[in-house]
């Protein structure tokens, strides 16, 4: 069955830190992996799109890595800043279908 | 327009009544998505328009829901006989390629936050 698991599905940290959020997923046969942030109350924005062949990649203080050997995928953020604080979502799709599987997604709470 | 538009973005309504929401994708996109995002849960795919293809139906829970698209652009999701387990925010998405043409990057409206009281 075509999942993605992530974590932890909430995390609080203090501005200025960092932080990594995980995304594991069982879709076979992969083609891309998407992280989206999601503001309270907005839809969600893309922040990269990886394909197979892709290992990282940047988007300001965000970088995302992606293991297609062992079905994961991680979310770093640099230097935490207060709105950072949103829920970041993975998703994943196959090369079968149009479909997209969308984690439930990690809210992050930045304090001051 | 600049980004996906939808509307309302509330809508209460009571129990059995019908409900249209509407999404006006960016312009030239020709894939459109509607998927519902209920409190605390992952984004539920409901269903997927490309070009003049048939739709995939195949995320709509129940024949309550139905959506159209008229000349490729403006999507209606319509929800008969609103159940209170319909409340959700509903959200649109439009890409210039479908999901099936390469990346496809999703471009997200703000949604339209349905209340079946």
């Amino acid at each position: 069955k075509n999942q993605v698991e992530q974590s932890p599905q909430s995390l609080i940290i203090l501005e200025g830190k960092n932080c990594t959020l995980q995304c594991n997923y069982t879709v076979s046969p992969f083609s891309n992996l998407r992280w989206y942030k999601q503001d309270t109350g907005r839809g969600p924005v893309s922040l990269t799109i990886m394909t197979f062949s892709e290992n990282t990649k940047s988007n300001g203080r965000y970088t995302a890595t992606l293991d297609a050997d062992t079905k994961q995928s991680s979310l770093h953020i640099t230097a935490s800043q207060l709105s950072d604080s949103a829920s970041y979502i993975c998703v994943v799709k196959n090369q079968a279908g149009t479909a997209l599987i969308f984690g439930k997604g990690t809210t992050l709470s930045v304090s001051s | 327009g600049a980004g996906v538009s939808q509307s309302p973005s509330n809508k209460v309504t009571e129990k059995g009544k019908d409900v249209e929401l509407r999404c006006d994708p960016i312009s030239g996109h020709t894939a459109l998505y509607w998927y519902r995002q209920s409190l605390g849960q992952g984004l539920e795919f409901l269903i997927y328009f490309q070009g003049n293809s048939a739709p995939d139906k195949s995320g709509l829970p129940s024949d309550r829901f139905s959506a159209e698209r008229t000349g490729g652009s403006v999507s209606t999701l319509t929800i008969q006989r609103t159940q209170q387990e319909d409340s959700a925010v509903y959200l649109c998405a439009s890409s210039l390629l479908g999901t099936s043409g390469g990346t496809g990057e999703l471009f997200f409206g703000e949604g339209s936050r349905l209340t079946v009281l």
